[in-house]
């Protein structure tokens, strides 16, 4: 399978501050990006996509991708306890067809 | 989005018996996932189930353990063959979220699985 690396942490950070996810991959042909947030004994559920060079904005999350490093990374601003989670980097081919994950970051927000 | 059905979300199960797990979408999909999430560790892809087809399998999954049946667009399942504790995991169905534009893929709620 394709690599996807992450750090694994746990990453903490206290409450009101950024916290910055990254992430790279190996295959130099994935087109499209995603960030998931899984929670403890729960399924992944989507954050953010990003399959263009540069930064996609969605509320508090910011996705930054830069296809000529094979980095994609995820900024959380104003981080709350409640973003307490894993969150998993997914990597897929042009085809849409399959996704590659990292083995996630543990981030862990301090009030 | 898609909204999946996963049962069932927990069992614990002997070692040498089988576990089917099933998957129910609310919308006709044209391909379903199952993944393996295994203690501490992130998701691996096991195979790629299209309706009327055999599945694709991905290196190191074979059929004769883990087989895969896709009888119509909404529905699939995933047997875990002559389990041992190895097997031990949490099992995952995706589908494409449905939505315009495409915005990713939704899992189903996972099935806990513990081999003693």
């Amino acid at each position: 399978q394709k690599e996807v690396e992450q750090n694994s942490g746990p990453l903490s950070v206290p409450e009101g501050a950024i916290a910055s996810l990254n992430c790279t991959y190996s295959d130099r042909g994935s087109q499209s990006f995603f960030w998931y947030r899984q929670y403890s004994g729960k399924s992944p559920e989507l954050i953010m996509f990003i399959y263009s060079n540069g930064d996609k904005e969605d509320g508090r999350f910011t996705a930054q991708l830069n296809k000529a490093s094979q980095y994609v990374s995820l900024l959380i601003r104003d981080s709350q306890p409640s973003d307490s989670a894993t969150y998993l980097c997914a990597v897929n081919e042009d085809n849409f067809n399959k996704f590659y994950f990292g083995s996630g970051t543990k981030l862990n927000v301090k009030p | 989005s898609a909204v999946i059905s996963q049962k069932p979300s927990r069992d614990i199960c002997q070692r040498g018996t089988s576990l089917t797990i099933q998957c129910q979408v609310d919308s006709q999909v044209t391909m379903m996932f199952w993944y393996r999430q295994q203690p501490g560790q992130s998701l691996t892809l096991i195979a790629t189930a299209n309706q009327g087809s055999e599945a694709t399998y991905e290196s190191g999954f074979v059929i004769d353990k883990f087989p895969i049946s896709r009888p119509n667009l909404t529905f699939s399942t995933l047997t875990v063959s002559n389990m041992s504790p190895e097997d031990s995991s949490i099992y995952l169905c995706s589908v494409d979220g449905q939505s315009e534009p495409f915005y990713g893929y939704t899992f189903g709620s996972g099935t806990r699985l513990t081999v003693v």
